[in-house]
């Protein structure tokens, strides 16, 4: 069975302090890792994607890394704005499962001024 | 364009009733997916749609919950006689239905509450 745990469960930092979120999974065959961010009230918002270990991709203030077991999302000199939980998902390798995302419990993220 | 949508936005019921909760995907996803958020948690899988037909209803709890898409597009989530642990958000999802690795892009949720 797929798992996903996301570490720490809440993280709150000063702005300008950056700092990084850790997904670490459990698959059989990963197909893609997700991040996504959802503000308090609304639906899941899409962030990145990552197929293989090694990828990196970058957006604004965020970096998403990815290895064989785990991905980061780091957060460089953060903004109030990006306080938010950050959820992590796997998609499974196919067969009837084809689409599933297993997500994480998520990290909140608050960022002070 | 439009993102996918979701009605209505809160659900307040009673233990034993019966709910429907309605899902527009984007215009031209052919794949739609359910998933269940009980607080402080991540989104839990619970039926996922390929046209009209459901490709993968394993995450489905019990067979109160039903879900149906009859032409493709919008799809009724149902729930027959609520429970209070039925109480949480409900969150549709849409992608493009070609293949591969998708992006999945949510909705903004329903909030079922049961009392």
């Amino acid at each position: 069975e797929d798992q996903v745990t996301q570490s720490p469960e809440a993280l709150r930092l000063q702005e300008g302090e950056s700092s990084s979120l850790n997904c670490s999974y459990t698959v059989s065959g990963l197909r893609g890792l997700f991040w996504y961010r959802q503000d308090p009230g609304k639906g899941p918002e899409f962030l990145f994607t990552l197929y293989s270990a090694g990828e990196e991709k970058e957006k604004e203030r965020l970096k998403a890394t990815l290895t064989k077991k785990e991905s980061f999302l780091h957060i460089t000199a953060p903004k109030p704005e990006d306080s938010a939980t950050y959820l992590c998902a796997v998609q499974a390798p196919g067969g009837t499962s084809y689409g599933k995302l297993t997500f994480g419990q998520g990290t909140i993220l608050t960022v002070h001024p | 364009g439009a993102g996918v949508s979701q009605t209505p936005s809160n659900k307040v019921t009673e233990k034993g009733k019966y709910v429907e909760l309605r899902c527009d995907p984007i215009s031209g996803h052919t794949a739609l997916y359910w998933y269940r958020q009980s607080l402080g948690q991540g989104p839990e899988f619970l039926i996922y749609f390929q046209g009209t037909g459901a490709a993968d209803d394993s995450g489905l709890p019990n067979d109160r919950f039903f879900a149906v898409r009859p032409e493709g597009s919008v799809s009724t989530l149902k729930i027959q006689r609520t429970e209070r642990g039925d109480s949480a958000v409900y969150l549709c999802a849409s992608s493009l239905g070609q293949g591969g690795v998708e992006t999945q892009y949510f909705g903004p949720g329903t909030r079922l509450l049961v009392l």
